[in-house]
């Protein structure tokens, strides 16, 4: 089961903001381990977004940006366009599993 | 540009052992890296199977530890996964991804879709 919980769905209609939580603990994001984000299409594999809590790969839209404090990061995406619907997953290390861990996942969808 | 792609058969009867293979072009896996296993079972999320480093060095996942075998051949640029004593629970999507310890994934392989089915 995943240990970095996230919102089920977020909604909004285009050009609007949406921001997805991701909450950890003190074993994985509280313990300063990096906060990545990716994002899934329907049928396709998961796209790094987000890497090392706010910095985004080349190609990847200013729209997007991610923040982390404490034992939680968040995503959030503005401008918000059709393309966008997708489901988003962040992912970070825990000492105590010692191992990479997913979050549970958000559907965002675009009104 | 690096490319992933996993090979192996999709049907595996239930006690059998999954076998998979992912390949790896336009990166040397002996450059650096560790190579990993993911899955995703149908309808739910991403979970970490396993890495292995260039050198052999292994890290895995301590719930599927004790059925899980993953290794490298750099000579022909691919890593491996064998997870055995397969159950209807291991039916899954599995991809294999460039990742950086403790870090991220940056590059993924399409995935494949594994049944367990006798």
């Amino acid at each position: 089961q995943s240990v970095l919980t996230q919102p089920p769905s977020v909604s909004a209609a285009p050009g609007q903001r949406v921001a997805i939580s991701c909450t950890g603990s003190s074993s994985n994001i509280g313990a300063g381990y990096d906060v990545q984000w990716y994002q899934q299409l329907p049928g396709t594999a998961p796209k790094l977004l987000i890497y090392d809590n706010t910095n985004r790969p080349s190609g990847v839209p200013d729209r997007f940006s991610g923040s982390k404090s404490g034992t939680s990061a968040s995503l959030a995406i503005t401008g918000l366009q059709a393309e966008d619907e997708a489901d988003y997953y962040c992912q970070s290390y825990d000492s105590r599993l010692t191992g990479y861990v997913f979050g549970t996942g958000t559907r965002v969808t675009v009104l | 540009q690096v490319q992933l792609q996993e090979s192996g058969p999709r049907l595996v009867k239930p006690s059998e052992t999954l076998s998979l293979t992912c390949t790896v072009s336009g990166y040397s896996i002996s450059s650096g890296y560790y190579w990993g296993w993911i899955r995703q079972s149908p309808g739910k999320g991403l979970e970490w199977i396993g890495s292995i480093h260039y050198s052999g060095s292994t890290y895995f996942n301590p719930s599927l530890k004790s059925r899980l075998t993953i290794s490298v051949d750099t000579s022909k640029n691919q890593f491996s996964l064998k997870l055995n004593s397969m159950t209807a629970a291991d039916a899954a999507v599995y991809s294999c991804a460039r990742g950086r310890w403790l870090q991220y994934f940056d590059h993924w392989g399409q995935g494949t879709l594994v049944t367990v089915s006798s």
